[in-house]
């Protein structure tokens, strides 16, 4: 059964810092992995996805980037901003039907 | 139009009460999805429809009962809930493909806020 999990569970940063969120998965059979943001009491919003042939993705300030061989994936924020500060989850489809799985999230707190 | 809208936003309801969540998207998407939401946890998927069929039930309880009238609409009636089954409820899809293999983005509606006294 495939398994996310996301370190730091919490992230505490002043303003402008630049700062990586990680991602690691036990099945390195994906289809796709994509990261999510959500505002509390809100829903998903997606941020980028990365197919399973592609290495990153770019989007503004934000690069992820995926190792499927290692079960790995990072999202990168540059310049972190207060507007920044929400939950960022990833999941990964797997190749067997209509699965996304995902992470605990990490909470992202960005001090001005 | 990337947008998947969720009616209602909030709704409060007895334990003896039906009520229906709705779900409605304008993409062409083929795969809709029902996911429940905790406090502080990641979604939990519930339910998957592919071409409006059931695909996928995540052995959820049967007073929770998912329909698609067609592939733009997904409702989930609910009967007889309990007090723990309070969340947020949130209606996804996707491009969606057949033989099960989904791809392509998933897009989240804002989620209904349900309340089971």
């Amino acid at each position: 059964k495939q398994e996310v999990t996301q370190i730091p569970a919490a992230l505490s940063v002043p303003e402008g810092e630049n700062l990586v969120l990680n991602c690691s998965f036990t099945d390195s059979a994906i289809y796709n992995l994509q990261w999510f943001r959500q505002d509390p009491g809100k829903g998903l919003t997606s941020l980028l996805l990365i197919q399973s042939s592609q290495r990153e993705q770019t989007s503004g300030r934000l690069n992820a980037s995926l190792d499927k061989s290692s079960g790995r994936s990072t999202l990168y924020i540059a310049a972190s901003q207060p507007g920044d500060s929400a939950t960022y989850l990833c999941a990964v489809h797997v190749n067997a039907g209509n699965m996304l799985t995902f992470g605990g999230g990490t909470r992202l707190m960005v001090k001005p | 139009d990337t947008e998947v809208t969720q009616t209602p936003k909030h709704l409060v309801m007895g334990m003896t009460n039906k009520k229906s969540l709705k779900c409605e998207q304008h993409m062409g998407h083929r795969a809709m999805y029902w996911y429940k939401q905790k406090a502080k946890k990641p979604p939990e998927l519930m339910f998957v429809y592919s071409y409006e069929k059931l695909s996928i039930n995540e052995s959820v309880p049967s007073r929770f009962s998912p329909e698609c009238p067609n592939s733009s609409l997904l409702n989930l009636h609910l009967h007889a809930l309990q007090p723990e089954d309070s969340a947020l409820y949130l209606c996804a899809s996707s491009q969606g493909r057949r033989a099960g293999v989904q791809t392509g983005e998933l897009f989240f509606g804002e989620g209904s806020r349900l309340t089971v006294l």
